[in-house]
This record gives structure tokens, C-alpha cells and sequence, in this order.
């Protein structure tokens, strides 16, 4: 059974554009949604975790800004900016906080940006 | 400096032997995971062994953990093709975030 779903897959970004994804959580008994980028060597790196409706994130990686937005109960969103490098981003789903507490991470499908 | 680093890039066995991928890390953990990932899609986490653990298993594989040296191992025995992704290990630590490897490429040849 898939616990995430992401949309878009895949998205060709002009260079300069904002792009906005969107992760659907399909099981409420894992909350704590979170963000990674993978860039094109691999390289997983976590981004945000958001717990609660209305809580907001911003932050500025090298290639790439992020603003994440828990919307609803079920639904995590991400705005990428200014990106320069392709990448994957990855929602993921968890009963518990990570780190420290045991919990497992189901990661979603993804969704692959390609700058134009 | 990475803070958990496999120590191959790729490995190659054939279909039926044994492999191990190591993973060595340079902070204090709560607990260490291993994910595979494959072709296209997101990780998925295979054995998460707590710090206070020396040894896991799920069926086919087998983790290990050794704090003094901040090490660790995943063994898979009688490797399929399937088998064939990329193999992180990550870092719970009391920093709310979990930290990736870079991974190790494993190609399991017929």
C-alpha cells in the first residue's frame, strides 16, 4: 500500500522559475512528514520536517531555495527557487520525530526537477 | 566532511555469493539505518539497529554495529538481481534529522 503520493513526477524548470510540489500522505498514523533532496550524485540530504498544520520553513542550499508549508493534516507542500542543479526531492512519512526515537521513514516516489 | 561515509563507491558479485557493504560515521547515534534504493525510486529502509544493538537481521540480511569504532556493516547472503540498487546507511541522531551516506552502488550479475 503507498503511504505518499507526490505530484509532479517530474518537471522541467526554466532557469529563474519557482516550481511548487505537492506530497499527499495516504495513512494518518505516520504524521511526521518531512523533505530530502537527492542531487544528481546521490547525495541524500534532509531538508524539513513538518508536524503540524500551518507550520512554515525556509532555507537556502547550495543550487537551490526551499519553502515548505504543512497545508493540512495530509498534505505537505514545497516550493523550490532559484534552482541551478537538478535534483530529486523525496517527501517521507514517520509515526514518531526522527532522530532519537526508532522511528521508520517511508519515503514517497519523488519528484524530479530538471533545469531548462 | 561527510559524517557517514560507505567505503566503496560500487561493488559487483555474482548472482548467489555473499556481499558486505560498510559504513563507517564520525558523530555520537541513537541509532543506525540501512536503505536500499533502486532504479528510479524513492529509499527504503531495510534494518534500523539502535546503538545499544550489536547485530540485526531480516531475513537475507544481517546488520552489524560496533559504537567503539563507529562502524558498521549490512551482509547480504545469496544476492539475487534484484538486489542490484544502491545501499545508504543513515545516522539517527538527538539532532531530529536523519544523515545519509553516499551510498554504495551494488551490481548483482546473473
Amino acid at each position: 500500500v503507498t503511504l505518499l503520493e507526490q505530484n509532479p513526477r517530474w518537471r522541467l524548470v526554466p532557469r529563474g522559475q519557482a516550481v511548487n510540489l505537492r506530497c499527499i500522505l495516504k495513512n494518518s498514523q505516520y504524521p511526521w512528514m518531512s523533505w530530502y533532496q537527492q542531487d544528481l550524485q546521490k547525495q541524500l540530504q534532509w531538508l524539513f520536517t513538518l508536524r503540524s498544520p500551518g507550520d512554515k520553513e525556509v532555507k537556502s542550499l547550495p543550487g537551490a531555495d526551499y519553502l515548505a508549508t504543512r497545508v493540512t493534516d495530509t498534505e505537505l507542500r514545497l516550493q523550490v527557487a532559484n534552482m541551478s542543479q537538478g535534483r530529486t526531492l523525496y517527501c517521507t512519512c514517520s509515526a514518531d520525530q526522527l532522530g532519537g526515537n526508532y522511528a521508520e521513514q517511508f519515503f514517497g516516489p519523488g519528484t524530479r526537477l530538471t533545469v531548462l | 566532511s561527510q559524517l557517514a561515509e560507505e567505503n566503496s563507491w560500487a561493488l559487483s558479485v555474482h548472482e548467489g555469493e555473499s556481499v558486505t557493504v560498510n559504513c563507517s560515521y564520525k558523530t555520537s547515534i541513537t541509532a543506525l539505518q540501512w536503505y536500499r534504493q533502486k532504479s528510479g525510486k524513492g529509499p527504503a529502509q531495510l534494518i534500523l539497529i539502535r546503538s545499544n544493538e550489536r547485530e540485526k537481521r531480516n531475513g537475507r540480511l544481517r546488520a552489524t554495529l560496533d559504537t567503539s569504532s563507529q562502524s558498521s556493516s549490512l551482509s547480504i547472503t545469496a544476492t539475487r538481481c534484484e538486489d542490484t540498487a544502491v545501499y545508504f546507511c543513515a545516522l539517527d541522531t538527538n539532532a531530529y534529522k536523519v544523515i545519509f551516506g553516499k551510498g554504495t552502488h551494488l551490481h548483482v550479475l546473473p
